[in-house]
């Protein structure tokens, strides 16, 4: 019955490649959102979908690119990786967007560029 | 660009003391989140905290807000070794916007 729930947990590979994460959410919430966390525990909002549409989109490379085919899930996929894509990739949902709620986080997945 | 900056980066104390932690933020906030992180996992958000509250607890938590000086801390009372994690502070500038977390304060409880 986990709330968030992402896959895979991890990931390793190689440059170049390219991968995509999944993210499903079973609160019934409307807005989801992909996080970076960087080695220094820096975490920083990419991107933000309520139902289904795009509202924030953080200065991201166009390599990355979120698809939300409906309001529980959101999954990230990630063209060409490069060696500093290497971070732990967060899934989040809260009910209303921008802020004003808690939002619910996923474990995490950690990517390794090799 | 960073909005919130928690400090100290680092605290390490023994079961039964209290933690203190505080965050300072730049600009004017909608609300202040505190979330913690243990190793290994994902944030889980403890408190949110509106523009026009000054305190709020819950359970062995009590979390201020100083507006004025955009400021909160994070009083964690009786700690234990569970306690251990980090904590992060997360502003809300206005609804419709990204929630901006600051690098964490990493607590270590030891027994």
């Amino acid at each position: 019955d986990t709330a968030v729930s992402q896959t895979p947990k991890y990931l390793v590979t190689q440059m170049g490649n390219d991968k995509s994460i999944k993210c499903e959410q079973n609160l019934g919430h409307d807005t989801m959102y992909w996080y970076k966390q960087d080695s220094k525990k820096f975490l920083k909002i990419m991107f933000s979908y309520n139902n289904k549409e795009l509202i924030i989109n953080e200065t991201v490379p166009n390599r990355f690119s979120p698809k939300s085919p409906d309001k529980a899930h959101l999954n990230l996929h990630i063209n060409s990786l490069e060696l500093g894509d290497s971070a732990v990739y967060f899934c989040a949902s809260s009910q209303g967007g921008g802020g004003v709620q808690p939002q619910h986080f996923g474990d995490g997945t950690r990517l390794s560029i090799l | 660009s960073q909005q919130g900056e928690e400090d100290p980066q680092a605290l390490s104390i023994q079961e039964g003391e209290n933690a203190t932690m505080n965050c300072s933020y730049k600009t004017s906030i909608n609300n202040l989140q505190w979330y913690r992180q243990n190793s290994g996992r994902g944030l889980v958000h403890l408190i949110l905290i509106r523009s026009n509250e000054r305190e709020k607890h819950s359970g062995r938590l009590r979390v201020t807000l100083d507006t004025s000086k955009k400021s909160s801390s994070l009083l964690i009372t009786a700690s234990r070794a569970a306690d251990t994690a980090s904590y992060f502070c997360a502003t809300s500038v206005q609804a419709g916007t990204a929630l901006i977390f600051g690098k964490g304060t990493t607590l270590s409880v030891s027994s």
